[in-house]
């Protein structure tokens, strides 16, 4: 198994540009979410799916959208980047229900100039 | 409201002795709890889980947490630090409410070992 994959690792944006983060998994997890990472603030929820078809709003989601046609993607739309989305991107996937643990990607480090 | 606190931001321990990184948490349900480790420039690693079998939890790398109800708490303790151990750790909630898991993750410990 793969597990979490992340395309790509680095990205530089100018301000303005979209964009779309990949993320994939294939443990056949009903539970994906999209993770942010910056220094001091721990990981902030941006958007989580539990299924196909099925995405809401995390902590977060202001700039960013998201989609879940299938079970093993989950992408992250930047529409308009903003240095204020310079950050560490991770993706994570789990069952949806019972004692288990997330799944994390290796990340993507996006810098938006 | 359900949430997590990593009682200290940093910690720093000498190479050989014991290490301790503090995590209280509030939840009302019966949780899942997780600890995870990052290494600088790396994606995040489990450690550990308690799931409400035993509550001493054994993980990798010789780490073990303790599962305290009465004081809401689940700390995470290592006899003797080595110096790869120089890390940031996660503290996670995980509860099954509606039906699907939610996750609260603390907001990290940095872990730095002397030699």
């Amino acid at each position: 198994n793969a597990g979490v994959t992340q395309t790509p690792k680095f990205q530089v944006l100018k301000t303005g540009q979209s964009m779309t983060l990949q993320c994939a998994q294939d443990m056949n997890h009903e539970y994906m979410s999209w993770y942010r990472q910056d220094p001091g603030m721990g990981l902030r929820l941006i958007h989580y799916s539990v299924g196909a078809g099925i995405t809401d709003q995390g902590e977060v989601p202001n700039g960013y959208n998201v989609s879940r046609s299938t079970t093993e993607d989950f992408p992250l739309r930047l529409l308009s980047a903003a240095p204020s989305q310079t950050s560490v991107y991770f993706c994570a996937s789990s069952r949806k229900t019972g004692p288990h643990e997330q799944y994390f990607g290796p990340g993507t480090r996006l810098t938006v100039t | 409201a359900q949430s997590v606190t990593q009682l200290d931001s940093h910690v720093s321990v000498s190479e050989g002795t014991p290490v301790l990184l503090r995590c209280n948490y509030s939840s009302s349900y019966s949780p899942s709890l997780f600890w995870y480790v990052q290494h600088p420039n790396k994606g995040l690693q489990l450690l550990l889980k308690y799931t409400s079998a035993a509550t001493l939890v054994k993980g990798i790398n010789g780490f073990e947490a303790e599962f305290k109800k009465s004081e809401t708490s689940f700390h995470l303790t290592k006899p003797s630090a080595h110096m790869s151990d120089a890390a940031e750790y996660f503290c996670v909630v995980s509860e099954g409410i509606y039906n699907f898991n939610k996750f609260y993750f603390g907001s990290g410990t940095k872990l730095n070992v002397k030699p």
